[in-house]
Protein backbone atom coordinates (compact mmCIF):
# COMPACT_ATOMS: atom_id res chain seq x y z
CA UNK A 1 0.00 0.00 0.00
CA UNK A 2 1.43 3.30 -0.91
CA UNK A 3 2.03 5.59 2.29
CA UNK A 4 0.56 8.59 0.51
CA UNK A 5 -2.54 8.09 -1.78
CA UNK A 6 -4.50 10.07 -3.93
CA UNK A 7 -6.72 9.97 -6.96
CA UNK A 8 -5.09 10.70 -10.34
CA UNK A 9 -7.75 12.09 -12.00
CA UNK A 10 -8.27 14.32 -14.16
CA UNK A 11 -11.00 16.14 -12.59
CA UNK A 12 -12.97 17.96 -15.25
CA UNK A 13 -14.96 20.71 -13.53
CA UNK A 14 -16.79 23.61 -15.00
CA UNK A 15 -15.56 27.30 -14.03
CA UNK A 16 -17.45 28.47 -10.79
CA UNK A 17 -17.82 24.57 -9.49
CA UNK A 18 -17.00 23.50 -5.75
CA UNK A 19 -14.73 20.21 -6.15
CA UNK A 20 -12.75 18.05 -3.28
CA UNK A 21 -10.18 16.16 -3.37
CA UNK A 22 -9.13 13.43 -1.07
CA UNK A 23 -6.18 11.68 0.26
CA UNK A 24 -5.09 8.75 2.14
CA UNK A 25 -1.58 8.22 4.39
CA UNK A 26 -1.03 5.15 5.75
CA UNK A 27 1.18 5.72 8.41
CA UNK A 28 -0.95 6.74 11.54
CA UNK A 29 1.70 8.71 13.58
CA UNK A 30 2.33 10.97 10.91
CA UNK A 31 1.46 14.62 12.24
CA UNK A 32 2.63 17.37 9.26
CA UNK A 33 0.40 17.50 6.42
CA UNK A 34 0.35 20.18 3.63
CA UNK A 35 -1.22 20.53 -0.11
CA UNK A 36 1.14 21.67 -2.94
CA UNK A 37 0.17 22.98 -6.51
CA UNK A 38 2.28 22.28 -9.16
CA UNK A 39 1.71 23.76 -12.62
CA UNK A 40 2.21 22.16 -15.77
CA UNK A 41 6.39 22.14 -15.95
CA UNK A 42 7.02 24.14 -12.84
CA UNK A 43 7.97 23.80 -9.12
CA UNK A 44 5.36 22.01 -6.38
CA UNK A 45 4.44 25.63 -4.50
CA UNK A 46 3.10 25.48 -1.11
CA UNK A 47 -0.62 25.99 -1.20
CA UNK A 48 -1.91 25.45 2.75
CA UNK A 49 -0.68 23.85 5.37
CA UNK A 50 -3.36 20.93 7.04
CA UNK A 51 -3.79 21.80 10.64
CA UNK A 52 -5.93 19.23 13.11
CA UNK A 53 -8.85 22.17 13.25
CA UNK A 54 -8.77 21.80 9.71
CA UNK A 55 -8.17 25.57 7.82
CA UNK A 56 -9.30 27.57 5.29
CA UNK A 57 -8.01 30.19 3.07
CA UNK A 58 -10.13 32.12 0.85
CA UNK A 59 -11.78 29.89 -1.41
CA UNK A 60 -9.74 26.80 -0.18
CA UNK A 61 -10.06 24.43 2.95
CA UNK A 62 -8.21 21.77 3.89
CA UNK A 63 -9.39 19.00 6.89
CA UNK A 64 -7.78 16.39 8.13
CA UNK A 65 -9.93 13.13 9.57
CA UNK A 66 -7.10 11.17 11.51
CA UNK A 67 -9.79 8.64 12.36
CA UNK A 68 -9.89 7.20 8.83
CA UNK A 69 -6.75 8.54 8.00
CA UNK A 70 -7.09 11.34 5.00
CA UNK A 71 -6.56 14.85 4.28
CA UNK A 72 -9.40 16.68 1.95
CA UNK A 73 -9.20 19.75 0.05
CA UNK A 74 -11.64 21.81 -0.79
CA UNK A 75 -12.39 24.33 -3.58
CA UNK A 76 -14.91 26.71 -4.24
CA UNK A 77 -15.57 29.05 -7.32
CA UNK A 78 -13.08 27.50 -9.04
CA UNK A 79 -11.12 29.34 -11.66
CA UNK A 80 -9.57 28.80 -14.93
CA UNK A 81 -6.79 29.10 -12.88
CA UNK A 82 -6.82 26.85 -10.61
CA UNK A 83 -5.89 24.10 -13.11
CA UNK A 84 -2.92 22.67 -11.89
CA UNK A 85 -1.99 19.13 -10.34
CA UNK A 86 -2.34 18.90 -6.21
CA UNK A 87 0.47 17.43 -4.48
CA UNK A 88 -0.79 15.56 -0.40
CA UNK A 89 1.96 15.49 1.47
CA UNK A 90 2.03 13.66 4.92
CA UNK A 91 4.87 13.12 6.88
CA UNK A 92 6.75 9.66 8.14
CA UNK A 93 9.65 9.46 10.44
CA UNK A 94 10.97 13.24 9.46
CA UNK A 95 10.23 12.79 5.87
CA UNK A 96 7.87 14.60 3.85
CA UNK A 97 5.89 11.34 1.78
CA UNK A 98 4.21 12.96 -1.35
CA UNK A 99 1.58 11.48 -3.42
CA UNK A 100 1.69 11.16 -6.99
CA UNK A 101 -0.72 14.20 -7.16
CA UNK A 102 -4.64 14.84 -8.75
CA UNK A 103 -4.83 16.73 -12.14
CA UNK A 104 -7.42 19.09 -11.78
CA UNK A 105 -8.92 20.69 -15.33
CA UNK A 106 -11.20 23.45 -15.15
CA UNK A 107 -12.91 24.22 -17.88
CA UNK A 108 -14.88 27.51 -18.94
CA UNK B 1 12.53 36.66 -7.43
CA UNK B 2 12.77 32.72 -6.47
CA UNK B 3 14.38 31.44 -3.21
CA UNK B 4 15.76 28.41 -4.33
CA UNK B 5 17.60 28.32 -7.93
CA UNK B 6 18.57 26.11 -9.53
CA UNK B 7 20.96 25.43 -13.12
CA UNK B 8 20.86 24.50 -15.67
CA UNK B 9 16.81 24.21 -16.42
CA UNK B 10 17.61 21.96 -18.97
CA UNK B 11 20.20 19.43 -19.93
CA UNK B 12 20.39 16.46 -22.39
CA UNK B 13 23.75 14.14 -21.71
CA UNK B 14 25.12 10.88 -22.74
CA UNK B 15 24.87 8.00 -20.99
CA UNK B 16 28.82 7.96 -21.04
CA UNK B 17 28.71 12.19 -19.85
CA UNK B 18 29.63 13.59 -16.93
CA UNK B 19 27.16 16.52 -16.00
CA UNK B 20 26.51 17.97 -12.45
CA UNK B 21 23.34 19.87 -11.55
CA UNK B 22 23.96 22.93 -9.04
CA UNK B 23 21.23 24.73 -6.55
CA UNK B 24 21.53 27.43 -4.12
CA UNK B 25 19.48 28.83 -1.57
CA UNK B 26 18.89 32.40 -0.60
CA UNK B 27 16.76 31.55 2.65
CA UNK B 28 18.93 30.71 5.37
CA UNK B 29 17.67 27.38 5.38
CA UNK B 30 19.49 24.55 7.15
CA UNK B 31 18.12 21.77 5.29
CA UNK B 32 18.56 20.85 1.75
CA UNK B 33 16.92 17.85 -0.51
CA UNK B 34 17.34 16.64 -3.53
CA UNK B 35 14.03 15.19 -5.43
CA UNK B 36 13.45 12.78 -8.49
CA UNK B 37 10.11 13.75 -10.25
CA UNK B 38 8.92 11.20 -13.05
CA UNK B 39 5.53 11.38 -15.04
CA UNK B 40 3.04 10.80 -13.12
CA UNK B 41 5.12 9.02 -10.38
CA UNK B 42 5.53 10.83 -6.51
CA UNK B 43 8.14 12.60 -5.74
CA UNK B 44 10.90 10.32 -5.12
CA UNK B 45 13.64 11.69 -1.86
CA UNK B 46 17.29 11.08 -3.11
CA UNK B 47 19.11 12.74 -0.61
CA UNK B 48 19.21 14.96 2.44
CA UNK B 49 21.93 17.34 4.01
CA UNK B 50 20.86 18.51 6.99
CA UNK B 51 23.69 21.46 8.69
CA UNK B 52 25.47 20.33 5.18
CA UNK B 53 26.00 16.62 6.76
CA UNK B 54 24.19 13.73 5.12
CA UNK B 55 21.20 12.39 6.77
CA UNK B 56 19.39 10.50 4.17
CA UNK B 57 20.34 8.24 1.32
CA UNK B 58 17.46 6.79 -0.29
CA UNK B 59 19.36 3.82 -1.84
CA UNK B 60 20.33 6.11 -4.96
CA UNK B 61 22.56 4.22 -7.58
CA UNK B 62 26.14 5.18 -6.75
CA UNK B 63 25.90 7.43 -10.65
CA UNK B 64 23.99 10.32 -8.73
CA UNK B 65 26.33 11.57 -6.07
CA UNK B 66 25.72 14.74 -3.99
CA UNK B 67 28.14 17.22 -3.11
CA UNK B 68 27.03 20.40 -0.20
CA UNK B 69 29.72 22.43 0.41
CA UNK B 70 27.62 24.35 2.48
CA UNK B 71 24.63 25.25 3.55
CA UNK B 72 23.59 27.31 1.03
CA UNK B 73 25.22 25.23 -1.96
CA UNK B 74 24.11 21.43 -3.14
CA UNK B 75 25.09 19.91 -5.92
CA UNK B 76 23.86 16.77 -7.88
CA UNK B 77 26.99 15.36 -9.83
CA UNK B 78 26.02 12.57 -12.67
CA UNK B 79 27.85 10.04 -14.53
CA UNK B 80 26.97 7.25 -16.91
CA UNK B 81 23.32 7.46 -16.26
CA UNK B 82 20.86 5.59 -17.79
CA UNK B 83 18.06 6.65 -20.24
CA UNK B 84 15.35 5.68 -16.98
CA UNK B 85 17.50 8.70 -15.35
CA UNK B 86 15.29 11.12 -17.69
CA UNK B 87 13.10 12.81 -15.06
CA UNK B 88 12.74 16.47 -13.57
CA UNK B 89 15.46 16.99 -10.70
CA UNK B 90 13.91 19.45 -7.97
CA UNK B 91 16.32 20.57 -5.16
CA UNK B 92 14.21 21.71 -2.09
CA UNK B 93 15.23 23.67 1.04
CA UNK B 94 13.73 23.41 4.31
CA UNK B 95 14.44 25.80 7.80
CA UNK B 96 15.22 22.33 9.31
CA UNK B 97 14.89 18.81 8.64
CA UNK B 98 11.89 17.22 10.08
CA UNK B 99 8.02 17.54 11.11
CA UNK B 100 6.00 20.76 10.76
CA UNK B 101 8.24 22.49 8.25
CA UNK B 102 7.19 22.98 4.56
CA UNK B 103 9.84 22.80 1.54
CA UNK B 104 10.50 25.07 -1.12
CA UNK B 105 11.69 24.34 -4.60
CA UNK B 106 13.95 25.34 -6.85
CA UNK B 107 12.55 25.01 -10.71
CA UNK B 108 14.04 21.96 -11.24
CA UNK B 109 16.22 20.88 -13.95
CA UNK B 110 14.68 18.61 -17.34
CA UNK B 111 17.08 16.24 -18.03
CA UNK B 112 17.07 13.76 -20.97
CA UNK B 113 19.79 10.83 -20.69
CA UNK B 114 20.45 10.20 -24.82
Amino acid sequence: RKEVEQDPGPFNVPEGATVAFNCTYSNSASQSFFWYRQDCRKEPKLLMSVYSSGNEDGRFTAQLNRASQYISLLIRDSKLSDSATYLCVGDSNYQLIWGAGTKLIIKP
Amino acid sequence: ETGVTQTPRHLVMGMTNKKSLKCEQHLGHNAMYWYKQSAKKPLELMFVYNFKEQTENNSVPSRFSPECPNSSHLFLHLHTLQPEDSALYLCASSPTRGRYTEAFFGQGTRLTVV
